[in-house]
């Protein structure tokens, strides 16, 4: 079956820095991107999301960037804090059997902030 | 608050125990879903409910068995777990199962079989 996947298990920045994690996404049938947020001991946390008509959107120090060519979908957070720090998950979505759009979830990019 | 809540968040519980994992959405949401989460491993998506009807079941072993009384409740019963069932399991809502919209998570039921 196709996957998500991403290219960095851990990234460690400064506070103050801005963070860029990528995505890698293979199922071209994909119109819909998601990122979420995991903090240690909770749920994730829907952060940003993008749909494939789409290669840009903006939000609070938040950047998505979607290049459908080469099926990679980033994340990027401006002025990083020591808050940011979390596991991120890039998800696509497709049509499922059922008739459900259900997402697919990478492995996660563990994001580190170093005050 | 996330508007879905999980419980217990922890449950140890001995291969032949039957307990159930509950959760309850106040979201006005109409579809409900399970995921299995592991360690080093991406989301696992079990189940999928909407409006009280399963409309996925992604090749999940009998011994677990969801029960969906209405769209804001959703359970996980268990039976007979195996050693390697122990993970994080994560109940999320979405408005229907028709859009593609986020999805919105619970924190949880960390399970621990023995």
């Amino acid at each position: 079956g196709e996957s998500v996947g991403l290219h960095l298990p851990t990234l460690s920045v400064q506070e103050g820095d801005n963070s860029i994690i990528n995505c890698a996404y293979s199922n071209s049938a994909s119109d819909y991107f998601i990122w979420y947020k995991q903090e240690s001991g909770k749920g994730p946390q829907f952060i940003i999301d993008i749909r494939s008509n789409m290669d840009k959107r903006q939000g609070q120090r938040v950047t998505v960037l979607l290049n459908k060519t080469v099926k990679h979908l980033s994340l990027q957070i401006a002025a990083t804090q020591p808050g940011d720090s979390a596991v991120y998950f890039c998800a696509e979505t497709s049509l499922a059997s059922g008739g459900s759009y259900i997402p697919t979830f990478g492995r996660g990019t563990s994001l580190i902030v170093h005050p | 608050e996330t508007g879905v809540t999980q419980t217990p968040r922890h449950l140890v519980m001995g291969m032949t125990n039957k307990k159930s994992l509950k959760c309850e959405q106040h979201l006005g949401h109409n579809a409900m879903y399970w995921y299995k989460q592991s360690a080093k491993k991406p989301l696992e998506l079990m189940f999928v409910y909407n409006f009280k009807e399963q409309t996925e079941n992604n090749s999940v072993p009998s011994r677990f068995s969801p029960e969906c009384p209405n769209s804001s409740h959703l359970f996980l019963h268990l039976h007979t777990l195996q050693p390697e069932d122990s993970a994080l399991y994560l109940c999320a809502s979405s408005p229907r199962r028709h859009s593609n919209q986020p999805q919105h998570f619970g924190d949880g039921t960390r399970l621990s079989i023995l």
